[in-house]
Order: structure tokens, then sequence, then C-alpha cells
């Protein structure tokens, strides 16, 4: 069974289009995040989301929005996506937060292509 | 966040050990040591993390320097499945969010 599952695997959409990627973790754990991945191949965070509170970096435009149905999903919506939208999207979720959360699982990604 | 500097990349051949060293000079006394690698097309994976002794688990040991400037991550065996970027990232007390760096691109030859 995959630990941390994402869908769709590709996207490809529009400018100003709006569209959600799914991720799910079947690990029982408390913590989840997601990170994007640009053409350089540098990973930066994005959110992590504990049991409902949702910590949110403050360099991600408020056109993304986490979306958290219960512990074992974390959804990203992008309104308005734009061409700089265009990256690879990892989903990860940890059973702790804090300093302990270090050992995190990661989803196999979703590559987004705004055109 | 402290930061951490490795090298761009490395050359190993197959089946002799590797090590991957990360310097991380402005560490502090609570951060741990957490190495992750990346093959291609696929998500970042956990390797190993630390705090101030060394460890060892299935995929390699992480050796720590006495003054905790600079870590090495030891793979015992490499082989061509081991070709990844590997990175040395340290995690605050306070945060829980992963901060990566360019990482080291590791080239297994057979």
């Amino acid at each position: 069974d995959t630990a941390v599952s994402q869908t769709p695997k590709y996207l490809v959409t529009q400018m100003g289009n709006d569209k959600s990627i799914k991720c799910e973790q079947n690990l029982g754990h408390d913590t989840m995040y997601w990170y994007k991945q640009d053409s350089k191949k540098f990973l930066k965070i994005m959110f992590s989301y504990n049991n409902k509170e949702l910590i949110i970096n403050e360099t991600v435009p408020n056109r993304f929005s986490p979306k958290s149905p219960d512990k074992a999903h974390l959804n990203l919506h992008i309104n308005s996506l734009e061409l700089g939208d265009s990256a690879v999207y990892f989903c990860a979720s940890s059973v702790y937060s804090g300093p302990l959360s270090g050992e995190q699982y990661f989803g196999p990604g979703t590559r987004l292509t705004v055109t | 966040d402290a930061k951490t500097t490795q090298p761009n990349s490395m050359e190993s051949n197959e089946e002799e050990p590797v090590h991957l060293p990360c310097n991380h000079s402005t560490i502090s006394g609570t951060d741990y040591i957490h190495w992750y690698r990346q093959l291609p097309s696929q998500g970042p994976e956990y390797v190993i993390h630390g705090l101030t002794s060394n460890v060892n688990n299935r995929m390699a040991s992480l050796a720590i320097a006495e003054d905790r400037k600079s870590s090495t991550l030891i793979l015992h065996r490499a082989t061509l499945r081991d070709a990844a970027v590997y990175y040395c990232i340290l995690t605050s007390n306070a945060g829980n969010m992963l901060t990566f760096g360019g990482g080291t691109r590791l080239m297994v030859k057979p």
C-alpha cells in the first residue's frame, strides 16, 4: 500500500484556472505538509498542517489554500493559476510536529504545468 | 534556520563506500541534523537523522563532528540505486518544516 499518495500525477491547465491537488496518507500521522519544487529543483515548504492547526509560510501567495477534511487528507487548492506556479508539488506527512518531525514521508509528486 | 553547505556533486564507484560531507557551522544546540535523498522523478526519501551521537540504520551511517559544525553521511557500499541528490537539513526546535538546500548529486559508476 502506498503510504502517501497524490492525485493527479500530472496536471496541465491554462492560466487563470482554479485547480486542486489531493493528498492522502495511510500512516496515521498527525502532521501533513505541502512542498513546491521549481524548475531549478529547489524544494520549498509551503504549508504545515497539524491536527487542524495550519501553519502558513508567509512567502506563499494567498491564491494557495490548503484544506484538510480529516487527519488523513490535505488537499491543495490553487486559484487563478499563473505561469510561475508550474512546478512539482509534493505532499508529506510525519508522526510528530516540532523538532522530531524531521522524519517525513513524501508522496510521489504532482507535476503542474500552466500554459 | 541555520544553513548547510554541501558539495554540488560527487562520484563513486559501485560497491565502494561513499562519504558525503555537510558543513553547518551556525548550528544551534537544539538543531537536529537530517539527511534525505531524492531519486530521479521521485519524492524525497528520509535517510537518517541525529543530534549529537553517531547514528546507524539499515540505509546509512551518520557521523557527527564533536563540535557539531559538520557531519558526514556514509553509504557503506554504494549501489547504482543510490544515485540521487542527497540533502543535509537542520531542523530547529521551534519548527517542523524542512528547508532544503541544493544538495549533493551523487553519481555511482558501475
